[in-house]
């Protein structure tokens, strides 16, 4: 059974930097591209970026540009979401997602989340 | 940037009734790259239909997806109790991803 674990909930103070890990079981790592996706409290999905676990390869959304990087690791099928510069409106829930090509870069399983909160 | 505007905000039905969600998107969009989630208070989002219409896996046949260029619609033929949910639609295009804002579908 396909599964994505992420790790555990963080709380950071404002200018921080938060790395949150997504551990892949259940296919092969390196097939499918993962996608980040953020809910900030009470609000939609947002997406944040994708990387793939082939060849590593990223593309970030604007909003956050110049303070994320993502990661992965072949050796232990995990992926990571580094964000830097951490302020009040980062607070949310951070979902890993896998992308299938198959079905059209849809988002076919999903990570349990992990809450983030930013406060002095 | 392809914008989607999901309506209405909020949907008030009761079990049994037929929903009509619909997302709309400030330009003619692939349908093959409109997607469908389902997300329920303090879980991950579900993926419901992919390609406009195609239901993921063990997806049941009263949802269904349709719609072309700046229009999608999703519809759930008979409500179910745990049909009630936030649903938000998405478009992959240029290497990146959109959602729409979301329909919260309550009970009536």
């Amino acid at each position: 059974q396909v599964h994505l674990v992420q790790s555990g909930a963080e709380m950071k103070k404002p200018g921080a930097s938060v790395k949150v890990s997504c551990k892949a079981s259940g296919y092969t790592f390196r097939r499918d591209t993962i996608t980040w996706v953020r809910q900030a409290p009470g609000q939609g999905l947002e997406w944040m970026g994708w990387v793939g676990t082939y060849n590593g390869h990223t593309n970030y959304a604007q909003k956050v540009q110049g303070r994320v990087t993502m990661t992965t690791d072949t050796v232990t099928s995990t992926v990571y979401m580094e964000l830097r510069s951490l302020r009040s409106d980062d607070t949310a829930v951070y979902f890993c997602a896998r992308q299938r090509l198959d079905l059209y870069y849809a988002m076919d399983v999903w990570g349990q989340g992990t809450t983030v909160t930013v406060s002095s | 940037e392809i914008v989607l505007t999901q309506s209405p905000g909020t949907l008030s039905l009761s079990p049994g009734e037929r929903a009509t969600l619909s997302c709309r998107a400030t330009q003619s969009v692939s349908s093959s790259y409109l997607a469908w989630y389902q997300q329920k208070p303090g879980q991950a989002p579900r993926l419901l239909i992919s390609g406009a219409s195609t239901r993921a896996t063990g997806i049941p046949d009263r949802f269904s997806g349709s719609g072309s260029g700046t229009d999608f619609t999703l519809t759930i033929s008979r409500l179910e109790p745990e049909d009630f949910a936030v649903y938000y639609c998405q478009h992959y295009g240029s290497a990146l991803y959109t959602f729409g804002q979301g329909t919260k579908l309550e009970i009536k």
